[in-house]
């Protein structure tokens, strides 16, 4: 059973385009943390969000927890090369041994 | 990268034999976990373990054992490898303090 949906699947854009990509589940969720994968490496954490409304802000990465704390955003403003990845969200399960994980949204940056 | 290495970093094998995964880490973190990436199926969890041999079962465990017997290793053996266990395999471990996880390099292992 998939508990996390994110969008758009795929994504090709051209440097300097800005995007948002998607993480939305039918149930509330404590925390949610967002996870970039390279191609070839394992993914690694970007952040990590807690309270409804909150929003993080990375260099040019803009992370958004809703209000209801059932969805989160990603926003991108000025992409680049560098931002090519594979970006994952994930959730913390009932008794917190394992994550959650969501499909993932493929990023590629053409230079 | 919290010190975690996987080996081998690659393996081609043949249908029907077993295979030995390995991570080992050097920080003594409790939780270590074992997926598999494929293209259209994301990251699943095939095992993980809270403790020295104390483990449990992911989504896609069937085909899979795995084995704690010491903190820093974690192995992941295929009985009898198939073709549908080529894949990428990735070893993780969580920071109990920060609730992150962290991954190692990656396993690429082809069954023919």
């Amino acid at each position: 059973t998939q508990l996390l949906e994110q969008s758009p699947q795929f994504l090709s854009i051209q440097e300097g385009e800005n995007l948002t990509v998607y993480c939305n589940s039918s149930s509330v969720f404590s925390s949610l943390q967002w996870y970039r994968q390279e191609p070839g490496e394992g993914p690694v954490l970007l952040v990590t969000v807690v309270t409804g409304g909150e929003v993080k802000k990375l260099k040019r990465l803009t992370f958004q927890f809703g209000d209801a704390r059932k969805d989160s955003s990603l926003h991108i403003t000025a992409a680049q090369p560098g931002d090519t990845g594979l970006y994952l969200c994930a959730r913390r399960d009932g008794n917190n041994r394992k994550l959650i994980w969501g499909l993932g949204t493929s990023l590629a940056v053409n230079p | 990268d919290a010190g975690i290495t996987q080996s081998p970093r690659h393996k081609v094998t043949e249908t029907g034999t077993p295979v030995t995964l390995r991570c080992h880490q050097t920080e003594n973190h409790r939780y270590m976990y074992w997926y598999r990436q494929d293209p259209g199926h994301g990251l699943r969890l095939i095992h993980y373990s809270y403790g020295v041999k104390d483990t449990d079962k992911g989504e896609v465990s069937d085909g899979y054992s795995v084995s704690r017997s010491k903190t820093e290793d974690f192995l992941l053996t295929l009985e009898s490898a198939t073709s549908s266990q080529t894949s990428v395999y990735f070893c993780a471990i969580k920071t109990v303090s920060t609730d992150t996880q962290y991954f190692g390099p990656g396993t690429r292992l082809t069954v023919l």
